[in-house]
């Protein structure tokens, strides 16, 4: 079953912040996060794994819940290139051989 | 560095037509996916292999065959293709399990079945 994210689409002014909802109904073993702009590859951002850890990436971070099921993501002081969608990837297995991705968030950030 | 390596990028079949999509890591990973990716869908595994030699079905296998014969290449077949196969199709590698390391991604292959 895919993990449920949350907004599907949200607009941004420059300089504003956002945050991207990713849900399991199944243990969470670990979180991968990717952005894919239009037409082309997604690409990764970062992996959490399961303990609760929080990460960074330039002004992109995120946490993972385990009790919740749940990570979230972080984008502050949005800029123009952080446009795209936004996938989670969750292993549910504990197996770690393959993720399950949501359905994705849109994100579109304007001047 | 080329990466994940997707060919081809286009390709238009006929309902019942068959066909093999390539994709070749240069990176020596271990394991590789294949994805397709459909509109409000995001992206669902068709099937996968963690080491030359091995495959295992993903979420939606129906209609598709792989095979790894060689470590740097896995190979996607539609035997007889159908309009509910046209989609975006992405191959991906990673160089440990899924869990602890990130996944390349090729640039796709876009698929249309008419």
């Amino acid at each position: 079953q895919q993990p449920v994210q949350s907004p599907q689409a949200v607009i941004l002014r420059e300089g504003e912040d956002a945050v991207i909802n990713c849900s399991s109904s199944k243990a969470l073993y670990s979180v991968h996060w990717y952005r894919q702009k239009h037409g082309e590859a997604p690409v990764f951002l970062m992996i959490l794994l399961k303990g609760g850890e929080q990460k960074g990436h330039d002004k992109i971070s995120a946490s993972f819940n385990e009790k919740k099921q749940q990570s979230s993501l972080y984008l502050t002081a949005s800029q123009l290139s952080y446009s795209g969608t936004y996938f989670c990837g969750t292993d549910n297995t504990g197996t770690a051989s393959k993720l399950t991705f949501g359905t994705g968030t849109r994100l579109q950030v304007t001047l | 560095n080329a990466g994940v390596t997707q060919t081809p990028k286009f390709r238009v079949l006929k309902t019942g037509q068959s066909m093999t999509l390539l994709c070749a890591q240069d990176m020596n990973h271990e394991y590789m996916y294949w994805y397709r990716q459909d509109p409000g869908m995001g992206l669902r595994l068709i099937h996968y292999s963690v080491g030359e030699g091995t495959t295992a079905k993903g979420e939606v296998p129906d209609g598709y065959n792989v095979s790894r014969l060689k470590k740097q290449n896995f190979l996607l077949g539609l035997e007889s293709a159908a309009p509910s196969q046209t989609s975006v199709y992405f191959c991906a590698s990673s160089s440990e399990t899924g869990v602890t390391q990130p996944q390349h991604f090729g640039d796709g292959t876009r698929l249309s079945i008419l």
